[in-house]
């Protein structure tokens, strides 16, 4: 089976602090995805990143960063300068096989981050 | 782009009354999900499709059915609805097949409130 968990259930920061959302995950599968969503207020879900797992070079855009680290199975996204335009819910998702010949996508509950003015 | 389509976006229901969402996709992916979002829960699967004809039951699947008799549709169904049921039910699709496999796409959410 399949685990995604986000230990921080709500963070606070102040506009312009850095800011790291973590995101640890468990998997049989040799083969997966991870993914990292946004829900802002209005509440859609925002795709931001997706990383398979022969691929563990880190990843910039932007003020965003990711680093995946298979052998702690973690995938942690860090916010730089963070904006008020950050505050939202994020969710981390791992997308791995699940038996009988097809594959899950399983969410973590999710970190809500709130940047202070 | 249409992309995920849910429909409807809010509903009010009396406790033991049944009703059908629907979700459409117009990206011609295999994979479709239902998931439910509540406080404090995350995402949880309800139930997935990996193809046309074909569902499969995921985390919180009771008191839930669905089908997939067209290839761009996911219906998901309560037939007796319970107040446990109140929640945001959110649709997804995605192209998954070995090696590949793309992000989810998302509807933008069911509001649904049982009384």
């Amino acid at each position: 089976a399949q685990k995604v968990t986000q230990a921080q259930t709500e963070i606070s920061v102040v506009e312009k602090e850095d800011v790291t959302l973590d995101c640890v995950y468990e998997t049989r599968d040799t083969t997966y995805y991870l993914f990292w969503y946004k829900q802002p207020p209005s509440g859609e879900l925002v795709f931001l990143i997706r990383r398979n797992s022969f691929d563990e070079q880190n990843e910039i855009s932007g003020r965003y960063s990711w680093n995946f680290q298979k052998s702690t199975s973690s995938f942690n996204f860090t916010i730089t300068a963070s904006q008020v335009v950050d505050s939202a819910v994020y969710f981390c998702a791992l997308r791995s096989y699940s038996g009988a010949g097809s594959y899950q996508l399983t969410f973590g509950k999710g970190t809500k981050l709130s940047v202070i003015p | 782009n249409a992309g995920v389509t849910q429909t409807p976006k809010f509903r009010v229901l009396k406790t033991g009354q049944s009703m059908t969402l629907l979700c459409a996709q117009d990206m011609n992916h295999e994979y479709m999900y239902w998931y439910r979002q509540d406080p404090g829960m995350g995402l949880r699967l309800i139930h997935y499709s990996v193809g046309e004809g074909t569902t499969a039951k995921g985390e919180v699947p009771d008191g839930y059915n669905v089908s997939r008799l067209k290839k761009q549709n996911f219906l998901l169904g309560l037939e007796s609805a319970a107040p446990s049921q109140t929640s945001v039910y959110f649709c997804a699709s995605s192209y998954d097949t070995t090696p590949g496999a793309t992000e989810a796409f998302f509807g933008q959410g069911t509001r649904l409130t049982v009384v």
